[in-house]
């Protein structure tokens, strides 16, 4: 089946330690997203991707880093520069590059907390 | 002003009957607007997109799209204990690159 796979579905993070989230999509879609939600609140915007090799910042970056080398996949690394990382973490993607009206579809999520 | 604005809720509601969810936002010139129901603990799942004024009814599932009051809703006729949940209005904001700006959510409890 297509879809968005995400792993783990749960992970710890000791204090000094880069964690790596994955993000896996069959769907062939070009955009890909990571976003960030603490509890009672939305979705905050990580870093997207509208094409390989080629990302931006969203509008708290600071602390993460991704890559896009194949299409498909769009990890996220949370460094250690990320002082409050326990969060529930989301990977999307949408079907264009121009995402004007293309809704975008969400994997299962990554719930990250502090050891 | 917030991108998107919701109330928190929670919005209570008896079985059976139609629950309204309301969203406003601030770009002016948005062109695409979603609904996504999130189940506690899990991710959002899109059950609406609109993009042009009026009504589009999908089942039990009606949005509502007025540009010029800048302004969105959902209704959900025939409310079930299956539909409690967050739901999350999401617009496309072309003033900022054209991101997926989403609210912080309305929580909907539908009671038996």
């Amino acid at each position: 089946d297509g879809g968005i796979t995400q792993s783990p579905k749960y992970l710890f993070r000791k204090e000094g330690q880069n964690v790596t989230l994955s993000c896996e999509q069959n769907l062939n879609h070009d955009a890909m997203y990571w976003y960030r939600q603490d509890p009672g609140q939305g979705l905050r915007l990580i870093y997207y991707s509208q094409i390989v090799n080629d990302f931006q910042k969203g509008d708290i970056a600071e602390g993460y880093s991704v890559s896009r080398e194949k299409k498909e996949s769009f990890p996220l690394t949370v460094t250690s520069a990320q002082k409050n990382p326990t969060a529930f973490y989301l990977c999307a993607s949408s079907i264009a590059r121009d995402s004007s009206n293309q809704p975008q579809h969400f994997g299962d999520g990554t719930r990250l907390s502090i050891l | 002003q917030k991108e998107v604005e919701q109330n928190s809720g929670p919005l209570s509601v008896p079985e059976g009957a139609i629950a309204s969810l309301n969203c406003t936002y601030s770009d002016r010139v948005s062109q695409s607007f979603f609904w996504y129901r999130q189940y506690s603990g899990k991710s959002p799942e899109l059950i609406m997109s609109i993009y042009s004024n009026g009504d589009k009814e999908d089942g039990r599932f009606t949005a509502q799209l007025n540009k010029a009051s800048q302004y969105v809703s959902l209704l959900i006729r025939d409310s079930q204990p299956s539909d409690s949940a967050t739901y999350l209005c999401a617009v496309i904001h072309m003033e900022y690159g054209n991101k997926l700006v989403f609210g912080a959510g309305t929580i909907l409890r539908v009671k038996s």
